[in-house]
Parts: structure tokens; sequence; C-alpha cells
């Protein structure tokens, strides 16, 4: 079974940038899917962010792309996300999740908020 | 980019009563790539139909999805008690983006 953990700080200033990683147990992320980032400010609803392929190719939400960068680290069977010039608009639960046209596994989520 | 709208926002219903939620695209949306899920508070959501209509593995077949073009339909048909909680669809389209839409939210009466 896949299981996926996120990790990063939780707390980022205004300005700065957002920076989380994923780390993908029972399964290679080199073997397939898409791996992909989902936010969820507080609530509110579901937002994707944006996916990488196996093979390094990248996917943004259009209203997000000036500032986002997803990368992948095979060696580590991990991935990241990088949101840059963040604001208390970007104060959400981020998660990250394997998919192919539809999200099937999920990680627990993590809290960061934006604020000086 | 294809907007998802989920209607109605909140439906109050009793334990054992029919749930009938609706996602309306604002293009036609292939049913191959229309998916529902379910999200608890503090959870993170969870994957209940793909394709439509193909229960994901483990999910009751109280649930049910069906439509296709611009309108589906996410069916539960008798309310358990675990089954009060906010549902979501979402579609893949063809530039390779996932949209979500903003939620239904199942209460109890």
């Amino acid at each position: 079974q896949v299981q996926l953990q996120e990790s990063g700080p939780g707390l980022v200033k205004p300005s700065e940038t957002l920076s989380l990683t994923c780390a993908v147990s029972g399964y290679s992320i080199s073997s397939g899917y898409y791996w992909g980032w989902i936010r969820q400010p507080p609530g509110k609803g579901l937002e994707w962010i944006g996916s990488i392929y196996h093979s390094g190719s990248t996917y943004y939400n259009p209203s997000l792309k000036s500032r986002v960068t997803i990368s992948v680290d095979t060696s580590k069977n991990q991935f990241s996300l990088k949101l840059s010039s963040v604001t208390a608009a970007d104060t959400a639960v981020y998660y990250c999740a394997s998919s192919f046209s539809y999200f099937d596994y999920w990680g627990q989520g993590t809290l960061v908020t934006v604020s000086s | 980019e294809i907007v998802l709208t989920q209607s109605p926002g909140t439906l109050s219903l009793s334990p054992g009563e029919r749930a009938t939620l609706s996602c309306r695209a604002s293009q036609s949306v292939s049913s191959s790539y229309l998916a529902w899920y379910q999200q608890k508070p503090g959870q993170a959501p969870r994957l209940l139909i793909y394709g439509a209509s193909s229960r994901a593995t483990g999910i009751p077949d109280r649930f049910s999805g069906s439509g296709s073009g611009t309108d589906f339909t996410l069916t539960i048909s008798r309310l358990e008690p675990e089954d009060f909680a906010v549902y979501y669809c979402q579609q893949y389209g063809s530039s390779l983006s996932w949209t979500f839409g903003q939620g239904t939210k199942v209460e109890i009466k």
C-alpha cells in the first residue's frame, strides 16, 4: 500500500518561500503515477496546486503557476513543493497525493501558517 | 478551465435517508475523469468513486455514482452515522489539470 508523509516548516513569514517534502513508501516514484500537491485553507475547499509525473514533467494550477515549483527526487523516493512570495492567503493544510486522473492515496496533511 | 459547481451547499438529512449530491461542470467532462471524495473533520479526503461510477476499494455499495457530460450525481442510498461529512467532486482535464468542486456538506438533521 502506498503511503505518503508531508514534512516541512509549519510557520512561514510573508514574502518568503514555503517548502514542503512528501516522502513516499510502499511504491517507487519512478515506477509511475502522477504525484501532486493539494491545499485546503481553514474552513474552505480543496485546491489543486500542481503535479509532477514520475518522468519529471510538471503541471501547475494556472492561478499559482508563477509561484510554484514541484520537483522529484527518485533517489530518496520523495517529491517537493516550493511556493514563493507567500501571503496570509497561502495559509492552509497542504496535502500530497498520488494520482492518475483521480487522487487515490493521500498524506495526512500539514498545516502551514503564513505569519510574521 | 472547467469549473465544477456542487449543489446543494448543505444537505440536512436523517440517518437512513437517501442523499443525492450534484456536480455540474461548465464544459463536458469525460466520465472516465470524474471522481468523488469524502472528507471528515481533521482528515484527508478519501476517494469514493472514480470514472464517474466505479467504487474505490473498500467503499460500501450504498455509495453510487452516475452521470455523463456536464451532470454527475453521487447517491448514498441509506445514510449511516459515519456518512455525515463533506463531499467533493473532481475532474481531470485534457490540459493535464485537476479541478475540485466547492463541496457539499451532509449534516445530521
